[in-house]
């Protein structure tokens, strides 16, 4: 039930293509979902945030869509650029306490130029 | 730069050796998370603390513990150390309680030989 199962593991996009990384979830009581970004030797930094009162939140190139009755979430980085060649995670936890951040496995994004 | 400062980046030791890490959170931030990163678990969150108390508690082994002391630095302590708590230790801060926006250091490498 405390799992985020993300998919795909490994993606490889060329430069100025849509990159689509898909996450889901079991527990219902989740109400807020970060996606984090992680480059190579750095710490994992938030990227973008969504609660599922809305069904979707743009920020510059990066857009995250939610459905909240098949409790899946996805991120989608427009026009990739080689600069967002990372590890991208997804997390999902319920908010207003101390509640662990629940990440799920990773996709290591790889734009090619 | 996230603001919290991790040391040391790199550890090597034995098995059963006992080993601490160390974490100052972001100015003002007054929550720190400990996670471990390996690649078969992905990122799994093991404490938080509050300025000073432990808040939450999660795939924590009984051979590690931790400690956050008043100037708001953290300590992780590692003993009885195995080969496979080889990882990458992150610490992790947020101004509040709720682990929304959190801040990752740039991780502390452990390898257990």
């Amino acid at each position: 039930q405390q799992q985020v199962k993300q998919s795909p593991q490994s993606l490889i996009v060329q430069k100025g293509g849509i990159s689509i990384i898909n996450c889901a979830y079991e527990n219902t009581a989740f109400d807020y979902f970060p996606w984090y970004q992680q480059f190579p030797g750095k710490g994992p930094a938030l990227l973008i945030a969504i609660r599922p009162d809305v069904s979707e939140k743009k920020e510059g190139r990066f857009t995250i869509s939610f459905n909240k009755s098949a409790k899946q979430f996805s991120l989608h980085i427009m026009d990739s650029q080689p600069g967002d060649s990372a590890t991208y995670f997804c997390a999902a936890s319920i908010s207003g306490g101390a509640q662990k951040l629940v990440f799920g496995q990773g996709t290591r994004l790889t734009i090619n130029p | 730069d996230s603001g919290v400062t991790q040391t040391p980046k790199h550890l090597i030791t034995a098995t059963g050796q006992r080993v601490t890490l160390r974490c100052s959170p972001r100015s003002g931030d007054l929550s720190v998370y400990w996670y471990q990163q390996s690649l078969d678990q992905g990122l799994q969150f093991l404490i938080q603390y509050y300025n000073g108390e432990e808040r939450a508690k999660g795939n924590i082994l009984e051979r590690f513990s931790a400690q956050q002391f008043p100037d708001l630095h953290s300590e992780l302590n590692l003993s009885s150390l195995e080969l496979g708590d080889s990882a990458l230790y992150f610490c992790a801060s947020s101004a509040q309680v709720t682990n929304e926006k959190l801040f990752f250091g740039s991780g502390t490498q452990l390898s257990v030989l």
